[in-house]
């Protein structure tokens, strides 16, 4: 089945430092979705993209869809302590049935020390 | 407050004995639907639901049922819990009815079935 290979698993950096964080696959997505969960809550979207080659800001992250649809990435510059939690890609796709799939990453595990 | 709400956000409880998770949303959301998560596997879907009266299945819908007779209302059913069924439960919505894209999640609910 389609899956995604969301990298790295998890990251220690300095307060200040920036981070990135990528997903891929060997499918073809037409949409990719970015969640940040922190400890006891549920995910929150944070950015969506919809397009090809599209690049989207929220703030201080940054996330692509890469131009061959089958990898995105997600930029965090500045990092502060609140930044510290899980985060999330996801690729859409249509299945056979021409219904929207999700495919979720493992996440990626961030930790900020002050 | 736009909220995603779900009731309870712990429980124990034994095999066999049935039991409802209840999730509300007040955004008049088209779209809801129901994720496990369990460590190593991250998010599945288990159900969705485009609109009122439209339900349909996930990855993983084995041992549950929903029903959407509101917009607002998207219960999660397990008939004859297991403990397979020990997880982390998140509810979601979307404004979009077909984009299967969760925009809002609920905290959580962790069911424990011994």
């Amino acid at each position: 089945g389609q899956q995604l290979n969301q990298s790295p698993q998890s990251m220690f950096i300095q307060e200040g430092e920036d981070v990135s964080m990528n997903c891929t696959s060997s499918s073809i997505f037409n949409t990719w979705l970015w969640y940040k969960q922190d400890p006891g809550e549920g995910p929150v979207l944070l950015i969506a993209l919809y397009k090809a080659g599209e690049l989207t800001s929220n703030g201080r992250l940054t996330a692509q869809f890469g131009i061959t649809r089958k990898d995105s990435f997600l930029n965090i510059s500045a990092s502060i302590p609140s930044d510290v939690g899980i985060y999330f890609c996801a690729g859409q796709t249509r299945n056979a049935g021409n219904n929207r799939k999700l495919i979720w990453g493992l996440g990626t595990s961030l930790a900020v020390n002050p | 407050e736009a909220q995603v709400t779900q009731n309870p956000r712990y429980l124990i409880t034994v095999t066999g004995k049935k039991l409802t998770v209840t999730c509300s949303q007040n955004m008049n959301h088209e779209y809801m639907s129901w994720y496990r998560q369990d460590p190593g596997l991250g998010l599945r879907q288990i159900y969705y639901s485009m609109n009122v009266e439209v339900t349909d299945k996930g990855d993983v819908p084995e041992g549950y049922k929903v029903s959407r007779k509101e917009k607002r209302n998207f219960p999660l059913i397990l008939e004859s819990p297991s403990p397979n069924q020990t997880s982390l439960y998140f509810c979601a919505s979307g404004f979009e009815g077909n984009s299967n894209q969760p925009q809002h999640f609920g905290d959580g609910t962790r069911l424990s079935i011994l």
